[in-house]
């Protein structure tokens, strides 16, 4: 069965400074691998996706994600953030075949101005 | 497109009642999904369709119940509402196609008391 790990409940960063949010999963199979934001009030929207191909993702709002099948992780990175990247970050996988959306339990980042 | 709309946003139950949760997409996708969210445990799977007259038990399915007669709608049913029930609901769609993409409302905020 998939499973997701956030290590970070809380990750407090500098504005402008750079953000690495850590997401480890477990599978046996060949997974998906997303990344979701979600603002305060608000519903998840898709920041990055991993289906195939290159490793390295790029998403929306200078957010990237690297997939690395050795260490079963998909961490999620920006190199400068802004206090609008205040909010909390999931991670998902789903087994390919699998119609189901496995998720972490989140990452409150915080932006200290 | 207005998307995933949820109906109502916020909801008080007291415990034994009952109550339907709406959710409409207009955006003709055949998967929908509900979750959950508590504080802290992020979201899990209640029950998902993967088209009109199909549903599935997710995750955590007790006390709840589906129906999917049109593609657009996809109604949550809490018989009899228990405190344990109190979270924030999410509906949301997929999209099968190249971006396989879920596509989330902006929740229901359900406290029983």
């Amino acid at each position: 069965a998939q499973s997701v790990t956030q290590l970070d409940s809380q990750v407090p960063v500098f504005e402008e400074a750079p953000v690495e949010l850590r997401c480890n999963y477990s599978s046996s199979v060949s997974v998906y691998l997303f990344w979701y934001v979600q603002y305060p009030n608000q519903g998840l929207q898709l920041l990055l996706k991993y289906l195939s191909g290159s490793t390295l993702v790029k998403g929306i709002n200078g957010f990237e994600a690297e997939f690395n099948k050795s260490q079963t992780s998909f961490h999620l990175r920006k190199p400068s953030v802004h206090i609008s990247d205040t909010a909390e970050y999931f991670c998902a996988v789903r087994d390919f075949g699998n119609e189901k959306l496995t998720f972490g339990t989140g990452t409150r980042l915080t932006i200290i101005p | 497109n207005a998307g995933v709309t949820q109906t109502p946003k916020f909801r008080i139950l007291k415990i034994g009642q009952s109550m339907t949760l709406q959710c409409t997409q207009d955006m003709n996708h055949n998967y929908m999904y509900w979750y959950r969210q508590d504080p802290g445990m992020g979201l899990k799977l209640i029950y998902y369709s993967v088209g009109a007259g199909i549903t599935d038990k997710g995750e955590v399915p007790n006390g709840y119940n589906v129906s999917r007669s049109t593609t657009e709608d996809f109604p949550l049913r809490l018989e009899l509402a228990a405190p344990s029930q109190t979270s924030v609901y999410f509906c949301a769609s997929r999209d099968t196609g190249s971006t396989d993409t879920q596509y989330f409302g902006p929740g229901t905020r359900l406290t029983v008391l």
